[in-house]
C-alpha cells in the first residue's frame, strides 16, 4: 500500500473551512483514496472515499488532481466536535483487509 | 442496522495471563479485520479473516491469534501477555473481498499489570 504524508497537527477556529492535504506520490493506477475519522477511544470512521477529480458527501469533500499524487479532505464549517484525528489511507480494492493508518492529522478546533 | 460490537469494553490482565476478545460484524459482512492502536505505534494490523480463512496477517508474533466462525463472528487470542499489549484492541468488518470502506467497533481496551 502506498505510504502517505499528513500534516500531524492543525488548528481552527468554530465555522471554519479546513482543508487537509495529503501526499501519497507512489499511488498505484487501482488505489483508491479514503479518509478515517477517530476520537478518542473509539474506532475509526470512514468519511470519505474517491479516485479522481471530486467527491462531495453530506460531511465533507475530497478534492483529487489528476495526477493523484495527493489528495485534500474539505470539512465546511467545522464545529468543536469535529475535533478528532483525520488518517488518509491508499489502497486497491483487493486489499484484503489490510489498512495502512499513518499517524493521522490532529484537528483541534477551538471556539 | 447494528454496526460492528466487540466485547468486553474493558478489560485488565496480569503478565502472563491469556486474553480472548470477540468480535461480531455488520450482519452480512464476511469480512473481520482486528487492529492494536497504542500510543507510541500507532494503529497496526493484526489480521483479517474472510469466511473463516485468515486471509493476511501484519507482523506480530505467535502469541497473538485469531479466528472466524461460521457466523462470521471473530475472536483474537492473545497469549502469555506482556505490558507491552496493553492497547486499543479494534475489529473492523467490511461486505466483500473488494470492498475497502470498513466499519470499525469502539474496541476493547486492554490493560496487563
Amino acid at each position: 500500500l502506498a505510504k502517505t504524508t499528513q500534516p500531524i497537527s492543525m488548528d481552527s477556529y468554530e465555522g471554519q473551512e479546513v482543508n487537509i492535504t495529503c501526499s501519497h506520490n507512489n499511488i498505484a493506477t487501482n488505489d483508491y483514496i479514503t479518509w478515517y475519522q477517530q476520537f478518542p477511544s473509539q474506532g475509526p470512521r470512514f468519511i470519505i472515499q474517491g479516485y479522481k477529480t471530486k467527491v462531495t458527501n453530506e460531511v465533507a469533500s475530497l478534492f483529487i488532481p489528476a495526477d493523484r499524487k495527493s489528495s485534500t479532505l474539505s470539512l465546511p464549517r467545522v464545529s468543536l466536535s469535529d475535533t478528532a484525528v483525520y488518517y488518509c489511507l491508499v489502497g486497491g480494492a483487493g486489499n484484503t483487509g489490510k489498512l495502512i493508518f499513518g499517524q493521522g492529522t490532529t484537528l483541534q478546533v477551538k471556539p | 442496522k447494528a454496526g460492528v460490537t466487540q466485547t468486553p469494553r474493558y478489560l485488565i490482565k496480569t503478565r502472563g495471563q491469556q486474553v480472548t476478545l470477540s468480535c461480531s460484524p455488520i450482519s452480512g459482512h464476511r469480512s473481520v479485520s482486528w487492529y492494536q492502536q497504542t500510543p507510541g505505534q500507532g494503529l497496526q494490523f493484526l489480521f483479517e479473516y474472510f469466511s473463516e480463512t485468515q486471509r493476511n496477517k501484519g507482523n506480530f508474533p505467535g502469541r497473538f491469534s485469531g479466528r472466524q466462525f461460521s457466523n462470521s463472528r471473530s475472536e483474537m487470542n492473545v497469549s502469555t501477555l506482556e505490558l507491552g499489549d496493553s492497547a486499543l484492541y479494534l475489529c473492523a468488518s467490511s461486505d466483500g473481498p473488494e470492498a475497502y470502506g470498513y466499519t470499525f467497533g469502539s474496541g476493547t481496551r486492554l490493560t496487563v499489570v
